[in-house]
């Protein structure tokens, strides 16, 4: 099946500076690459994801590239915010099922 | 997008006992899954749940322990069955839409307890 890892575990950052995070999987056929962010008691919240056939899509502040061959991918935020801070999980879906990673705690320091 | 409940929202059991939890989305959905989730862990799926048959379930997880339903494209019953305290846990489900069973959707989780 597939495995999915994700480093780091925990990161602090500075208000303004950019934070990322990267996962890598082992299946091939993993098509689909979400990331999801979950703060304290709440459920976790698609952010943005990506799919194998783009190298790289961006929304705002958030950016996903994914490099097939290498069989990784990462989340760039820019200019963090407080509100930033939460728990973020990568996952990778084959279209049947979803394999998330170990999820990153992050905190954004004001 | 969809819109995911789940009840209860919490509950404290006895150990050897059961407990269903529900959850219902307000729109149809392609693929249904049940995940546990550890504070402060990960997502573990814990199987998929197909509409008229049986779940499929990932490995280390059973139908006697976790008999799910899905008698429907919009609700599904997970039931925790002869519970000990090391089911403790939160259990979610979600829903995924468009083609190939992506964008998925959380339910709120239900926080069992088990003493």
């Amino acid at each position: 099946g597939e495995n999915v890892e994700q480093h780091p575990s925990t990161l602090s950052v500075q208000e303004g500076d950019s934070a990322v995070i990267k996962c890598t999987y082992s299946d091939s056929a993993s098509n689909y690459f979400p990331w999801y962010k979950q703060e304290l008691g709440k459920r976790p919240q698609l952010i943005i994801d990506i799919r194998s056939n783009v190298g790289e899509k961006k929304d705002q502040r958030i950016a996903v590239t994914l490099n097939k061959t290498a069989k990784h991918f990462s989340l760039h935020i820019t200019e963090t915010q407080p509100e930033d801070s939460a728990v973020y999980f990568c996952a990778a879906s084959n279209g049947n099922q979803f394999y998330f990673g170990t999820g990153t705690s992050l905190t954004v320091i004001p | 997008s969809a819109v995911i409940s789940q009840k209860p929202s919490r509950d404290i059991c006895q150990r050897g006992t059961s407990l269903t939890i529900q959850c219902q989305v307000d729109s149809q959905v392609t693929m249904m899954f049940w995940y546990r989730q550890q504070p402060g862990q990960s997502l573990t799926l814990i199987a998929t749940a197909n509409q008229g048959s049986e779940a499929t379930y990932e490995s280390g997880f059973v139908i006697d322990k976790f008999p799910i339903s899905r008698p429907n494209l919009t609700f599904s019953t997970l039931t925790v069955s002869n519970m000990s305290p090391e089911d403790s846990s939160i259990y979610l489900c979600s829903g995924a839409v468009g083609t190939g069973g992506n964008e998925q959707f959380f339910g709120p989780g239900t926080r069992l307890t088990v003493l």
